[in-house]
Formats: structure tokens, C-alpha cells, sequence
């Protein structure tokens, strides 16, 4: 099992839509999980850092965690097309503090 | 209020040739990590260092590799004999203490593109 999966092929959303994104992890452990946002050519940038479980928002951003089930979700309210990039689900290892990352879920706002 | 810098931006070299990656750290981040990311992939880790600590050295894909932190902060990554599949964006991330909830967050440099030919 990979330690960060994010399985969701490309996600098209209309403009002003809701983006739901998910991922799971293999470390029962891990205390920390962060949400990246990535442009084409760019380097990924933080969006979201969350350690308890439960919600937490930021404004148009709602990261959602369940350490019971291993899973994190990110919410975009009010898409618009600047949030079309790759969003990458990262968990910090217990252990030995790296971070694992996903593959990404690339998400397009239609206009 | 600097962030984390790379340098190259952009480096292409000729199949075999040893090549040097360098990064800068945000000051007074004690942790310095290194990932690869090719062409439509996620993040590779390659190796971490944190303080005076022996290196987590655990992600680097073969004994070409190398890095090291002089005096807790700029790094080099050398890449020794490249080869073509050592093609890809090599980024640098640095966190204030990790391990610790909230100043675990890791900020990304630019990173730098390495074309092998």
C-alpha cells in the first residue's frame, strides 16, 4: 500500500461549483497533513495544514480529517479558475518527519 | 523575509557529466529536505537533514547521489555520471522544527530543472 494515495483521476469543476478532493494514507500514526497547491512549472505551495481530526477552514478552503478511517479531503467552495492546478495530499511520517506526498489530483475550473 | 532559494533555475548537461545543485534555506529553519519530481509525477523524497543529525539519506536512488548541509544551512546536491533518467525538477524544502505540531510545514524553493541530454 502506498503511504499517500490520491485516486481521482482530473477533476473538472464549472466556475462557482464546489471541488471535492480526497486521500488516504497508510501511516496510523502520522500527526500531520498538509494540502499543496501546485501551478504548471511552479513548486508546490502550502494551501492547508491540518492535525486534528474534524474540519477546518480557511476561507474558500475546508480541509476535512478522520484519523480513524485515514483520510483527508479538501473542499473548494466557489471555485474559480485560478484554483485550476495539481493538488497534492502530503502526511508527514511518524518517525522520521519527511513528508510523503501523493500523486496529485488535477483540478480544472471551467469558466 | 527571503524564502527558500535554488540555484540553478535551469541546468542542462551532457550525459556523464557531474552536476551540482544548490539550496538555501529559510533562516533558522533547522530541517532541509530534498525531493525529485519528474514529468507529470508526484514527489520523490531524497534525503533530509535535521540539525547536527546523521542525514536521512533513506530516498536517494542510487550511490550516484549525494548531498550534504555545510554549517546548518546551504546545501548541495551532486549528481554524479548523470544519466537521462535523472531528468527532473529537484526541489528544496526547509521547515522551522519538525515534528513538532504547527512548525512542521515545509516551504518549497523554485527548484531547479535538470535536463540530461
Amino acid at each position: 500500500q502506498k503511504e499517500v494515495e490520491q485516486n481521482s483521476g482530473p477533476l473538472s469543476v464549472p466556475e462557482g461549483a464546489i471541488a471535492s478532493l480526497n486521500c488516504t494514507y497508510s501511516d496510523r500514526v502520522s500527526q500531520s497533513f498538509f494540502w499543496y497547491r501546485q501551478y504548471s512549472g511552479k513548486s508546490p505551495e502550502l494551501i492547508m495544514s491540518i492535525y486534528s481530526n474534524g474540519d477546518k477552514e480557511d476561507g474558500r478552503f475546508t480541509a476535512q480529517l478522520n484519523k480513524a478511517s485515514q483520510y483527508v479531503s479538501l473542499l473548494i467552495r466557489d471555485s474559480q479558475p485560478s484554483d485550476s492546478a495539481t493538488y497534492l495530499c502530503a502526511v508527514i511520517l511518524y518517525g522520521n518527519n519527511r513528508l510523503a506526498f501523493g500523486k496529485g489530483n488535477q483540478v480544472v475550473v471551467i469558466p | 523575509g527571503a524564502g527558500v532559494s535554488q540555484s540553478p533555475s535551469n541546468k542542462v548537461t551532457e550525459k556523464g557529466k557531474d552536476v551540482e545543485l544548490r539550496c538555501d534555506p529559510i533562516s533558522g529553519h533547522t530541517a532541509l529536505y530534498w525531493y525529485r519530481q519528474s514529468l507529470g509525477q508526484g514527489l520523490e523524497f531524497l534525503i533530509y537533514f535535521q540539525g547536527n543529525s546523521a542525514p536521512d539519506k533513506s530516498g536517494l536512488p542510487s550511490d550516484r547521489f549525494s548531498a550534504e548541509r555545510t554549517g546548518g544551512s546551504v546545501s548541495t546536491l551532486t549528481i554524479q555520471r548523470t544519466q537521462q533518467e535523472d531528468s527532473a525538477v529537484y526541489l528544496c524544502a526547509s521547515t522551522p522544527d519538525p515534528g513538532t505540531s504547527r512548525t512542521d510545514t515545509q516551504y518549497f524553493g523554485p527548484g531547479t530543472r535538470l535536463t540530461v541530454l
